[in-house]
């Protein structure tokens, strides 16, 4: 499989459920990405790994945790979540240069998340 | 902090007909690069094209070019012979530092 996949495409839960969302890219990338989208709102960058380790984290509640055990997986874990927290939940990949730069990202198709 | 900006929430185009999409952003670096993605209502987002500040030239893919004016921080992307299937929301996009800088997003749509 190619590109940059994530599971589930759909996800509908409780606000007191945990779940996780997952992201693989299969481009041998060093540097991966989580992205909310909302309605009419510009994407928020949420969580960065670049080699693994967490280098952005945007202010983010704590009801978000990523995970990135490799260069080629992310995670989502989602815990006690409110329903404003509904979005397009986007994961991308892309290859850090040495000029401290980023090259082009590669999407996934996203999970559609809703919290009721 | 870099900032973009789409003024353009929504946009229509004539098929086969050129369209010009707006994007300016500001940034206190010297070195960056400049994108457009394009989001088709399946949601995979996609790269149009890509810009390098540093180079003069503008970038061209295709049916896509851009008129990148640096010293006005300004990259608008033009679309020729418009295709219905570029019906889609556009994104500009900043980087440097690693990370990623979105616009708001124009909505284009592609009339038969």
């Amino acid at each position: 499989e190619t590109g940059v996949t994530q599971t589930p495409r759909h996800l509908v839960m409780g606000m007191t459920n945990k779940k996780s969302l997952k992201c693989e890219q299969h481009l041998g990338h060093n540097a991966m990405y989580w992205y909310k989208q909302s309605a009419k709102k510009p994407l928020e960058l949420m969580f960065v790994y670049s080699l693994e380790e967490r280098v952005e984290n945007n202010s983010v509640p704590s009801r978000f945790s990523p995970e990135c055990p490799n260069s080629s997986h992310l995670f989502l874990h989602l815990h006690t979540l409110q329903p404003e927290d509904s979005a397009l939940y986007l994961c991308a990949s892309s290859q850090a240069l040495a000029s401290g730069g980023v090259g082009e990202q590669f999407f996934g198709p996203g999970t559609r998340l809703t919290v009721l | 902090a870099q900032t973009v900006t789409q003024s353009q929430p929504e946009m229509s185009v004539q098929e086969a007909e050129t369209v010009t999409l707006s994007c300016t952003y500001d940034t206190s670096e010297n070195n960056y690069y400049l994108f457009w993605y394009k989001q088709p209502p399946s949601r995979q987002m996609i790269l149009v094209i890509r810009q390098e500040a540093y180079k003069q030239q503008n970038a061209t893919e295709n049916r896509f070019s851009v008129n990148f004016q640096k010293a006005a921080k300004s990259f608008s992307l033009k679309i020729s012979d418009s295709q219905l299937g570029d019906t889609a929301m556009y994104f500009c996009a900043s980087s440097n530092t690693g990370k990623l800088i979105f616009g708001q997003g124009t909505t284009l749509q592609v009339k038969p």
